[in-house]
């Protein structure tokens, strides 16, 4: 079963522009990631926000962490081309989760030069 | 450092085969966990691994199994396949003082006809 669920399912933007997605979740987390996944290949870590933060940054990237309301937020600014990719959420569940994350369906964007 | 290698990077298998997917962590990363990432299911935890020991397990039937090596190296064995289990299998490691950030591979492509 999946414990994040993102929104929007998919997303189409030029380049310059900002990307926003939402990542809901249904139970209480200690830490929520955000990776992405390049057409079909593996997946990148790119931010890990803990359940005590509320917005973090990494370059380009702003996450936002909203417990009261089990939402994150991933913020991409200026895009560009090489930005195109699947976009996840992850959890890990409560309890005993050694090595396991929940992932969400999934952002999909595509930016045209 | 090397990434997480995995091999092969696509197969082909039939119905009724078994198959055997290999995994290297990064170096000195001694937990590897395993994912199965379908359009339908979207990415499914299967098992991780710490120290050649099964820490955690996915909802998966027994037909799948997997072990890990002295040298933190990991293999999955998914025997009688079937339809069902054409997918792209992931593997990412962690190091020991941050399993909560995972490093992920390439993944296997596998096709089951």
């Amino acid at each position: 079963s999946q414990q994040g669920e993102e929104d929007p399912q998919a997303l189409s933007i030029q380049e310059g522009e900002n990307a926003t997605m939402n990542c809901s979740y249904k139970t209480s987390i200690n830490n929520l990631q955000w990776y992405r996944q390049n057409s079909g290949r593996g997946l990148v870590h790119l931010i890990l926000i803990r359940s005590n933060e509320r917005e973090k940054h990494s370059g380009r990237l702003r996450v936002t962490l909203d417990t009261s309301k089990k939402s994150s937020s991933l913020l991409i600014t200026a895009s560009r081309a090489a930005d195109t990719a699947s976009y996840f959420c992850a959890t890990p569940p409560p309890g005993d989760s050694w090595g396991k994350l929940q992932f969400g369906a999934g952002t999909q964007v595509v930016v045209t030069p | 450092k090397a990434g997480v290698t995995q091999t092969p990077r696509y197969l082909i298998k039939t119905r009724g085969q078994q198959v055997t997917l290999s995994c290297s962590p990064i170096s000195g990363h001694r937990s590897v966990s395993w994912y199965q990432q379908t359009p339908g299911q979207g990415l499914q935890f299967l098992f991780e691994y710490f120290s050649e020991t099964q820490r955690n397990k996915g909802n998966f039937p027994g037909r799948f199994s997997g072990r890990q090596f002295s040298n933190s190296r990991s293999e999955m064995n998914v025997s009688t396949l079937e339809l069902g289990d054409s997918a792209l299998y992931l593997c990412a490691s962690s190091p020991d003082w941050m399993l909560e950030t995972q490093y992920f591979g390439p993944g296997t492509r596998l096709l089951v006809l």
